[in-house]
């Protein structure tokens, strides 16, 4: 059974870089059929897409956030990670990482969610 | 960026109704429709994609339909365990975009 599950860095100073990985165990992160993403949630609202990324380097990121993110892949640690910067007390939020199944079609490549981490949840205050 | 409207954003429902959710996306996207549950302090699991493929393990009750801007979830008898948050997302295109969720209350 997959299973995700992402660190903990719990508190983050305002302007500092937001640190999660997200450890994949019963999966590879090395499969072709999948790239890895995550998703945040601010308290009390909705689901935002932050990125996603293959094990062979393929990267999508949101537009909103394409200055401060960076998403990278350790396939000898079967591990994803997400990096932050600069954030502010609107980075608040539950951070959560997926699985997505990969497919190719005429409009270009479409990754749609199938398993989620737990979440960790993680405040930028000073 | 392709817009993800669901309504009602809530609804009060009683055990054994049915239910139906709308999403609609402000421009086609084909069959890339996903829809998710979200309980209480927990993180949301996959129910449906390609508008009406049932994840796996997903029971039967749940079902979706759709295509192009226009797509529906519908619980067909709603049970203790189905109170939650739902939200679409479609995936034809990025960035990828979640509607704003629909909370199904007990009436």
């Amino acid at each position: 059974q997959l299973q995700l599950q992402e660190s903990r860095p719990g508190l983050v100073k305002p302007s500092e870089t937001l640190s999660l990985t997200c450890t994949v165990s019963g999966g590879s992160t090395s499969s072709s059929s999948f790239y890895w993403g995550w998703v945040r949630q601010p308290p009390g609202k909705g689901l935002e897409w932050i990125g996603s990324i293959h094990y062979g380097g393929s990267t999508y990121y949101n537009p909103s956030l394409v200055s401060r993110v960076t998403i990278s892949v350790d396939t000898a640690k079967n591990q994803f990670s997400l990096q932050l910067s600069s954030v502010t007390a609107a980075d608040t939020a539950m951070y959560y990482c997926a699985r997505q199944r990969k497919g190719i079609t005429v409009f270009g490549v479409v990754i749609d969610i199938d398993y989620w981490g737990q979440g960790t949840l993680v405040t930028v205050s000073s | 960026d392709i817009q993800m409207t669901q309504s009602p954003s809530s609804l009060s429902a009683s055990v054994g109704d049915r239910v139906t959710i709308t999403c609609r996306a402000s421009q086609g996207v084909s069959d890339y429709l996903a829809w998710f549950q979200q309980k209480p302090g927990k993180a949301p699991k996959s129910l449906i994609y390609a508008a009406s493929s049932l994840q796996s393990g997903v029971p039967s009750k749940f079902s979706g339909s759709g295509y192009g801007t226009d797509f529906t979830l519908t619980i067909s008898s709603l049970q203790p365990e189905d109170f939650a948050t739902y939200y679409c997302q479609q995936y034809k295109s990025f960035p990828l975009t979640f509607g704003g969720g629909t909370k199904v209350e007990i009436k």
